[in-house]
Order: structure tokens, then C-alpha cells, then sequence
């Protein structure tokens, strides 16, 4: 079935870094990718997504490629705030229910400190 | 206000206890979503509904019950609540057809002691 892999958190860096986040996924067919993000004490937002393979989805400064040869959709951005602190899911809409639902990956904790 | 909204926001309750946990949303969308979320496991799916007529199982579905009082209403039940359902609960929404970005509610925090 389908499955996401994260990295484990937490990661911890210093304002300005540069974060990289690994997400690899197994699906059969050409699921669409999504990064979600969770802020303390409130539900999952979009950050954002990739419908086919080669996309580069793109929000707030951070980015991700669609990988079908790597089958990977890491995010990444130049330079972390202290405000961008919260837990990153990487998720897939594949086989699970024909398309209708999302797998999600067990998220990454990231910690930015001043 | 928030299009996807999820009362209570915490709840303690007892082993045995029967619980509803309710999510309402003002988006207009057609599908809901119910997830469960554990530390180091993500979110898993629990049951959702693509119209008031349509109830559907999803991966960890055991011990649960839904109803779609409306297409803007969709609870979750438990009839008999266990400590191993302790976990954060979250509501999603999603249209229709070849969209599949959900919106969640801010979640509810279930204790069962």
C-alpha cells in the first residue's frame, strides 16, 4: 500500500539556516504530494503541493520538487525564521480510497532558534 | 471565524464513557474527513463522508461511529471509550471532484482515563 517516510525530528536550527526536510513515498501510479504544516495548538494548513512528477510547489519561502525518479518531495528553504517553528507533514494522495484521502508521513518537528 | 471548527477543544472522560466529538464547517464542501493523530505516527483516517448519504470506513475505523447530520455537520462517536483512544482527533474538509487539499479544524484533545 501507500506509504510516506520523513525524516525524524527534532530538527533544531539557528535563525537564518537552511532547512531541508526528507520525504520519500512508496504509491503505485502518479499520486499528487503535499506539504502540510502544524503551528502549536492548531490544525493541519496547505503549505503546499505537487500534482505530477517534475512540479515544484512553492509558499513562504519554502519549496519542494516532485521526484518520481528519487520518488522523494523534499522541502527546503534558504533561511529559517523563528516563526516558522511547528511540525512539517509530508502526505499523498494515492491508492488509499481511490484519491479521495491522504497519507501522511508521522512529521518532522522543527525548532528555529533566535 | 474559522470555516472548520471542532467542539470540545480538550475533554478528559472515563473508560466506558460514551463521547461525541463534533465539527462544523462553513466552506460548503461536500467531503469530511475524521483523523487521529499520534505522537510518531501521524495522522490516520477514521472514517469519511463524501455527501450527507455517504458513510465510509477508513483505515482504524474500530470503535468509532459517524453521523452526517448535514452537509456541513459530521460527529464522531465513541460508544465506549478506552485509553489507547487517547490522542488529538482532527475534522478535515475537501471538495469535490479532482481536488485533494483538505482544510482541518484545530483539532480535539481526547484523554480517556
Amino acid at each position: 500500500g501507500d506509504s510516506v517516510t520523513q525524516m525524524e525530528g527534532p530538527v533544531t536550527l539557528s535563525e537564518e539556516a537552511f532547512l531541508t526536510i526528507n520525504c520519500t513515498y512508496t504509491a503505485t501510479g502518479y499520486p499528487s504530494l503535499f506539504w502540510y504544516v502544524q503551528y502549536p495548538g492548531e490544525g493541519l494548513q496547505l503549505l503546499l503541493k505537487a500534482t505530477k512528477a517534475d512540479d515544484k510547489g512553492s509558499n513562504k519561502g519554502f519549496e519542494a520538487t516532485y521526484r518520481k525518479e528519487t520518488t522523494s518531495f523534499h522541502l527546503e528553504k534558504g533561511s529559517v525564521q523563528v516563526s516558522d517553528s511547528a511540525v512539517y507533514f509530508c502526505a499523498l494522495s494515492g491508492a488509499l480510497l481511490g484519491r479521495r484521502a491522504l497519507t501522511f508521513g508521522s512529521g518532522t518537528r522543527l525548532q528555529v532558534q533566535p | 471565524d474559522a470555516d472548520v471548527t471542532q467542539t470540545p477543544r480538550n475533554r478528559i472522560t472515563k473508560t466506558g464513557k460514551r463521547i461525541m466529538l463534533e465539527c462544523s464547517q462553513t466552506k460548503g464542501h461536500d467531503r469530511m474527513y475524521w483523523y487521529r493523530q499520534d505522537p510518531g505516527l501521524g495522522l490516520r483516517l477514521i472514517y469519511y463522508s463524501f455527501d450527507v448519504k455517504d458513510i465510509n470506513k477508513g483505515e482504524i475505523s474500530d470503535g468509532y461511529s459517524v453521523s452526517r447530520q448535514a452537509q456541513a455537520k459530521f460527529s464522531l462517536s465513541l460508544e465506549s471509550a478506552i485509553p489507547n483512544q487517547t490522542a488529538l482527533y482532527f475534522c478535515a474538509t475537501s471538495e469535490g471532484g479532482r481536488s485533494y487539499e483538505q482544510y482541518f479544524g484545530p483539532g480535539t484533545r481526547l484523554t480517556v482515563t
